[in-house]
């Protein structure tokens, strides 16, 4: 079992739509990233959190430690938010980020 | 500012020969991370470096995989000899230092070993 899941693995949304996607882990963290990969293959880090909720723009990420759980959500879907994202938690004391398996999702108009 | 730069973009070798990846981190930056992205495994983290000394290289799959930080603005990650299963995206990411800090990472270099 991997120590970090994601759901769903694919995800597809007509343009408008509230996204969400859901990330779970096992082990002990000190905080949670999610990435985005656009199609060319760059990787971007959306956000960096160890507790509660932050929003940047139309995503908002929660993180419940308790519960082991992360939501991403995107409000408003657009075609250019097709993308995979990912889920990736930090354990100990470093920077060593341990991956989730994606969720590729597509937005259509 | 310029972000994590990789070099070559694309590689392509036959089997057997020596691979070498390029990193340059964010200047200021000093923390460094190899990553591997196979369609199989996804992301998995090689090794990673913290003021130029390997922290971590338990991700570095066989011995012939190796890599370097000489100085706080360049790494290389070397394959020799290279075979078909080291196919891959090697991206490289850097962070202002170890902890929850974000990391930033390059586009990648495409491996393929024929």
């Amino acid at each position: 079992k991997n120590e970090v899941e994601q759901s769903p693995q694919n995800l597809t949304a007509q343009e408008g739509e509230f996204i969400t996607i859901n990330c779970s882990y096992s082990v002990g963290i000190s905080a949670l990233h999610w990435l985005q990969q656009h199609p060319g293959g760059g990787i971007v880090s959306l956000f960096m959190l160890s507790s509660g909720k932050k929003k940047h723009g139309r995503l908002i990420a929660t993180i419940n430690i308790q519960e082991k759980h992360s939501s991403l959500h995107i409000t408003a879907s657009h075609p250019r938010d097709s993308a995979v994202y990912i889920c990736a938690v930090i354990t100990g004391t470093a920077s060593k980020l341990t991956f989730g398996t994606g969720t590729r999702l597509q937005v259509t108009l | 500012d310029a972000g994590v730069i990789q070099s070559p973009r694309h590689e392509v070798t036959e089997m057997g020969q020596e691979v070498t990846l390029r990193c340059k981190p964010i200047s200021g930056h000093n923390s460094l991370f190899w990553y591997r992205q196979t369609m199989m495994r996804g992301l998995e983290l090689l090794i990673y470096f913290n003021n130029n000394v390997p922290i971590d290289d338990s991700g570095m799959p066989e011995d012939r995989f190796s890599a370097k930080m000489p100085n706080a603005s360049f790494s290389t990650l070397k394959i020799q000899p290279s075979e078909p299963r080291d196919s891959a995206v090697y991206f490289c990411a850097s962070s202002k230092d170890i902890g929850n800090q974000p990391q930033h990472f390059g586009d990648g270099t495409r491996l393929s070993i024929l």
